[in-house]
């Protein structure tokens, strides 16, 4: 199985902060034919579902603020928040849907400091 | 507008029976690969089941295999979870997830609001 390491587990963040989070692979998730990296964030706020924010470790879903961007390649990702706002205090989690059984990351917690 | 609403859940004993359902709309069921996810009292997220378009291929981890099965019904555009000999550790929200692409893609861009499901004696 796949397992995905996700730093830290929570960090205190202040409102118009940028932040990053880190997500890490036991093994690459680039399919070499199509170059794609088969790497999911998604959010989690209290009380409510995940909300897919960011495709193929890169691609923003629609309606999603370009404040979210997604990097990485291979093995190495990270979810950057570039000013967070209040509405984004929740648990990231990323995923690899390169091969099952699909896997997620323990999630990091944002909170207001 | 996309729904997905989940029913089924409650509370039941260990080694016993429960079937969720899990009802779409607002897209065509038919052309989507639907998951089962599940998420423990305070805990992060585990896939629990993936199935295809037509229902021919399904998938499991190996914490449920064996004993979870997932199924659909396109003409009614519903997607179920049978879960038999249930364990404590079974104890979860269960979301019901539809695949972001168009056929597949793997990952869920919907998901249902979560029913929950508690294992105990």
């Amino acid at each position: 199985d796949i397992v995905m390491t996700q730093t830290p587990s929570s960090q205190a963040v202040s409102a118009g902060e940028k932040v990053t989070m880190s997500c890490k692979s036991s093994q690459s998730l680039l399919y070499s034919e199509n170059k794609k990296n088969y790497l999911a964030w998604y959010q989690q706020k209290p009380g409510q579902s995940p909300k897919l924010l960011i495709s193929w470790a890169s691609t923003r879903e629609s309606g999603v603020p370009d404040r979210f961007i997604g990097s990485g390649s291979g093995t190495d990702f990270t979810l950057t928040i570039s000013s967070v706002q209040a509405e984004d205090l929740a648990v990231y989690y990323c995923e690899q849907y390169y091969d099952t059984p699909y896997t997620f990351g323990a999630g990091t917690k944002l909170e207001l400091k | 507008e996309v729904q997905l609403v989940e029913t089924g859940g409650g509370l039941v004993q260990p080694g016993r029976s429960l079937k969720l359902s899990c009802v779409a709309s607002g897209f065509t069921f038919s052309s989507y690969w639907m998951y089962w996810i599940r998420q423990a009292p305070g805990k992060g997220l585990e896939w629990v089941s993936s199935i295809n378009t037509d229902g021919g291929s399904t998938y499991y981890p190996d914490s449920v295999k064996g004993r979870f099965t997932i199924s659909r019904d396109n003409a009614e555009n519903t997607v179920y979870l049978q879960m038999n000999s249930l364990r404590s550790e079974d104890t979860a929200t269960y979301y019901c997830a539809k695949d972001r692409g168009y056929y597949y893609s793997g990952d869920r861009d919907y998901w249902g609001q979560g029913v929950m499901v508690t294992v105990s004696s």
